[in-house]
């Protein structure tokens, strides 16, 4: 089965402060999807990647997928505390089932 | 509707008794994906649907779960003879497809005394 690890398992940054998480994947990548959650609440799409190479942004947020499509990273430029929460990746693997790593805690300190 | 619905959003009940919990799924959303989120823990997968099929109930921890979904829609998952260990958050996903996005529903926090 496909197994995903996240780097680091958590981080702590002062505000406006630059970070990036990792998500490693044991098997190729069809379909990389990042997630936010914050405490006691459901999970909030923010990206999903599919093709080697490719990279998308929303706001401050960037996630890339590498060319070998095994691993994706996540960057967050100018960091706040709205951006604290978990951050997940998950991927589909070729039979159709929808698999997370076990999370990043990122807290953004003012 | 404009989201997942999932409900209860929170449950309290005693250890050894019936629980049903239950998830709308965006209109015209074909595939469904039930979680397990326990304190401190990643996201367990239970169970996947394709319409009113389930093709992958591998993550299911025990003959004591069990779900259905009827009409290609409304999802319901069962415990039966609760136990303290079953304590978590329930997570219910949507998607239209593989190439799409998966829409999270607010969970169901249950909780076994």
């Amino acid at each position: 089965s496909q197994e995903l690890e996240q780097s680091p398992q958590s981080l702590i940054v002062q505000e406006g402060k630059n970070l990036t998480i990792n998500c490693t994947s044991s098997k190729t990548l069809y379909g990389l999807y990042w997630y936010k959650q914050k405490y006691g609440e459901g999970l909030i799409f923010l990206m999903m990647l599919q093709k080697g190479g490719e990279e998308k942004s929303h706001e401050k947020i960037t996630a890339k997928l590498d060319e070998k499509k095994q691993q994706s990273s996540l960057h967050i430029t100018a960091s706040q505390p709205s951006h604290a929460g978990i951050y997940l990746c998950g991927a589909v693997g070729s039979n159709y089932k929808l698999t997370f790593g076990k999370g990043t805690l990122l807290t953004v300190n003012p | 509707g404009a989201g997942v619905s999932q409900s209860p959003s929170n449950k309290v009940t005693e250890k050894g008794k019936d629980v049903e919990l239950r998830c709308d799924p965006i209109s015209g959303h074909t595939a469904l994906y039930w979680y397990r989120q326990s304190l401190g823990q990643g996201l367990e997968f239970l169970i996947y649907f394709q319409g009113n099929s389930a093709p992958d109930k591998s993550g299911l921890p025990s003959d004591r779960f069990s779900a259905e979904r009827t009409g290609g829609s409304v999802s319901t998952l069962t415990i039966q003879r609760t136990q303290q260990e079953d304590s978590a958050v329930y997570l219910c996903a949507s998607s239209p497809g593989i190439n799409y996005g998966y829409t999270f529903g607010s969970g169901t926090r249950l909780t076994v005394v």
